[in-house]
């Protein structure tokens, strides 16, 4: 079953924060975040794995919290290159008991000046 | 030069064609996927190979056949398409074939069925 993100969509200014949010009704072994461009490939952006942990660089950072089945994305300082759509992607087993990697609808945000 | 290269960009064909998409990855990965994307939907995997082998298949339609001839490249072979089929097609890789690994993706294919 597929992650639900929301917002689906959000307008910032430059310089502006945001979060955006990925739940699962599924127990997680790790949370991806890609950003993807329109007519570009998705980029990846970073891994959380099991253990409630938080990462980042520059101003882009995620939290996993395992037991609530979600994870966050932050975005502080908002600048024009962050416009985009952002795929969370759920780890976890599949019924065949490999690992399946599940992906949310997308958020797409746009900074504008 | 980009990690995952995937021609042709964009492709229209007509229900009857028989065509090929092609992905070739640069980073010296074991894990190659074919994804597809339609407006408004999230990604679907279609199918994975771990070194050459498949170990996915999500129930698609057999007018989709993809082959991985050795760990480098990738191709899905398209016959007898429906107009439901138009998306883009993209093509990922990873270090092994575990969700806890990054994925790379190519830029994909734009397919269009007339």
């Amino acid at each position: 079953q597929q992650p639900v993100q929301s917002p689906q969509a959000v307008i910032l200014r430059e310089g502006e924060d945001a979060v955006i949010n990925c739940s699962s009704s599924k127990a997680l072994y790790s949370v991806h975040w890609y950003r993807q461009k329109h007519g570009e490939a998705p980029v990846f952006l970073m891994i959380l794995l099991k253990g409630g942990e938080q990462k980042g660089h520059e101003k882009i950072s995620a939290s996993f919290n395992e037991k609530k089945q979600q994870s966050s994305l932050y975005l502080t300082a908002s600048q024009l290159s962050y416009s985009g759509t952002y795929f969370c992607g759920t780890g976890g087993l599949d019924r065949a008991g490999s690992y399946q990697l599940t992906f949310g609808k997308g958020t797409k945000l746009s900074v504008i000046p | 030069e980009t990690g995952v290269t995937q021609t042709p960009r964009h492709l229209v064909m007509g229900m009857t064609n028989k065509k090929s998409l092609k992905c070739e990855q640069h980073l010296g990965h074991n894990a190659m996927y074919w994804y597809k994307q339609s407006a408004k939907k999230p990604l679907e995997l279609m199918f994975v190979y771990s070194l050459e082998e498949r170990v996915e298949n999500n129930s698609v339609p057999s007018r989709f056949s993809p082959e991985c001839p050795n760990s480098s490249h990738l191709f899905l072979h398209l016959h007898t398409l429906q107009p439901e089929d138009s998306a883009l097609y993209l093509c990922a890789s990873s270090q092994v074939f575990n969700s806890n690994q990054p994925q790379h993706f190519g830029d994909g294919t734009r397919l269009s069925i007339l």
